[in-house]
């Protein structure tokens, strides 16, 4: 059974680029979820793909978005990078929405 | 709006000692509770989910709902418990079902 996989694992961006994650989910799952860990802190939820569509979204602006895959791989998106974007950002996997999460390793993204 | 605290951001034990990491919520439905770990170098990874009453690696919590509490207890700490603990609440229905809201996590140290 693969794990979540995330790439790349880091990434240096400047304020005002664009950026795209990428997340492949655990074998046999549906659901994709996205979070924010700023340093210090829990990880923040940012929304959740099912099936191909957006299932709840937290206090982001829309310049986060996502896309889920027919393969339930997934994407984030930031456009318009701001200095308090620099994070690492977890995807997790589970069979149905309120399934056990399992994590990626992240993706570090910083920008200056 | 759900929220999740824990009040101690660093915990020191001997091995061999009691442990207990605090954590309580606010969220006025019918939570979900987890605690998450991340030890050294690894990905965040799920404990125990209070709905299955599990005890995993000797760890028990249990759903207080009268002090909102959901603590993490261990009689006897090993130093192999040295990691990083996130509480975390779900939704278990709405808009954000299956939305995970995180602590700030409590680093836990068990010295020999």
């Amino acid at each position: 059974e693969t794990g979540v996989t995330q790439s790349p694992t880091h990434l240096i961006k400047t304020r005002g680029q664009q950026v795209t994650l990428r997340c492949s989910s655990q074998s046999g799952h549906n659901t994709v979820s996205w979070y924010q860990q700023a340093l210090g802190q829990g990880p923040q939820f940012i929304f959740q793909y099912y099936r191909e569509e957006e299932n709840g979204r937290g206090n982001f602006p829309p310049r986060f978005s996502g896309l889920q895959f027919p393969n339930y791989s997934s994407e984030l998106n930031v456009n318009a990078l701001e200095l308090d974007d620099s994070a690492l950002y977890l995807c997790a996997s589970s069979s149905d929405r309120a399934g056990t999460q399992y994590f990626g390793p992240g993706t570090r993204l910083t920008v200056l | 709006a759900q929220r999740v605290t824990q009040p101690e951001k660093l915990l020191s034990v001997f091995k061999g000692a009691p442990v207990e990491l605090k954590c309580n919520y606010s969220y006025s439905g019918s939570p979900e509770l987890f605690w998450y770990v991340q030890y050294s170098r690894q990905r965040l990874q799920l404990l125990l989910r209070h709905i299955s009453r599990e005890s995993i690696k000797g760890f028990t919590a249990d759903l207080n709902k009268g002090e909102t509490s959901f603590h993490l207890k261990k009689p006897f700490a090993q130093e192999e418990d040295s990691a990083m603990y996130y509480c975390a609440l779900s939704q278990a229905g709405g808009t954000s079902y299956g939305k995970l809201t995180f602590g700030q996590g409590t680093i836990l140290t068990v010295h020999p």
